[in-house]
């Protein structure tokens, strides 16, 4: 099991949008640390989407949108594409372990 | 441009070692946080390893004790050594530059990774 949670799956159609969930606790996203998310898709390296809970680095698109509030983090993708389907990972710090983490992952489809 | 491209991954038995190589180009490996990060066929990411710009580094529980993360100034790679592997230590391993922020520490930039795989 993986110390932040997310849903092992979610889907959407074309032009929707959708929610990813990451849950966390108080030794990692309720302490304060960022949660950042990576977008991996089908045999490919991860691929950095979101930093700092809310930035987005140069070249994503503003379709994809980070937040975060208490000890969870959400990633939301509006109009849903093709190529948006993937998995995505979110990752912060955890003091209790002393170690990065990262989410179980959840796997977008595109319906 | 930022590149990093790992080798070394191979088929090794158990109790074996290993050494993975990532070599980077377009920036300096010594100024930066690098950071290895390994991927269990068909499972999710999981930290191993990072390194910090001024030598600090620091290890996953699961590898602390076995397995060692340096860096070559002169061939701008970084290197993860591997021993007493287990079958458990069976992923693609990722190289990965990491930047801080005001608070926390993400990967922006990645290698493709290479694969290691522990069987006898």
């Amino acid at each position: 099991q993986s110390v932040l949670t997310q849903p092992p799956s979610v889907s959407g159609a074309p032009g929707q949008g959708v929610t990813i969930s990451c849950t966390g606790s108080s030794s990692n996203i309720g302490t304060g640390y960022d949660v950042h998310w990576y977008q991996q898709l089908p045999g490919t390296a991860p691929k950095l989407l979101v930093y700092g809970n809310y930035n987005r680095p140069s070249g994503v698109p503003d379709r994809f949108s980070g937040s975060k509030s208490g000890t969870s983090a959400s990633l939301a993708i509006t109009g849903l594409q093709a190529e948006d389907e993937a998995d995505y990972y979110c990752q912060s710090y955890d003091i209790s372990l002393s170690a990065w983490v990262f989410g179980g992952g959840t796997k977008m489809t595109v319906l | 441009e930022v590149q990093l491209v790992e080798s070394g991954g191979d088929l090794i038995q158990p109790g074996g070692s290993l050494r993975l190589s990532c070599a980077a180009s377009g920036f300096t490996v010594t100024t930066n946080y690098m950071a290895w990060v390994r991927q269990a066929p068909g499972k999710g990411l999981k930290w191993v390893s990072t390194l910090y710009s001024g030598g600090n580094t620091y290890y996953a529980d699961s590898v602390k004790g076995r397995f060692t993360i340096s860096r070559d100034n002169s061939k701008n790679t970084l290197y993860l050594q591997m021993n007493s592997l287990r079958a458990e230590d069976t992923a693609v391993y990722f190289c990965a530059r990491a930047r801080t922020g005001t608070t926390g520490m993400y990967h922006d930039y990645w290698g493709r990774g290479t694969l290691v795989t522990v069987s006898s």
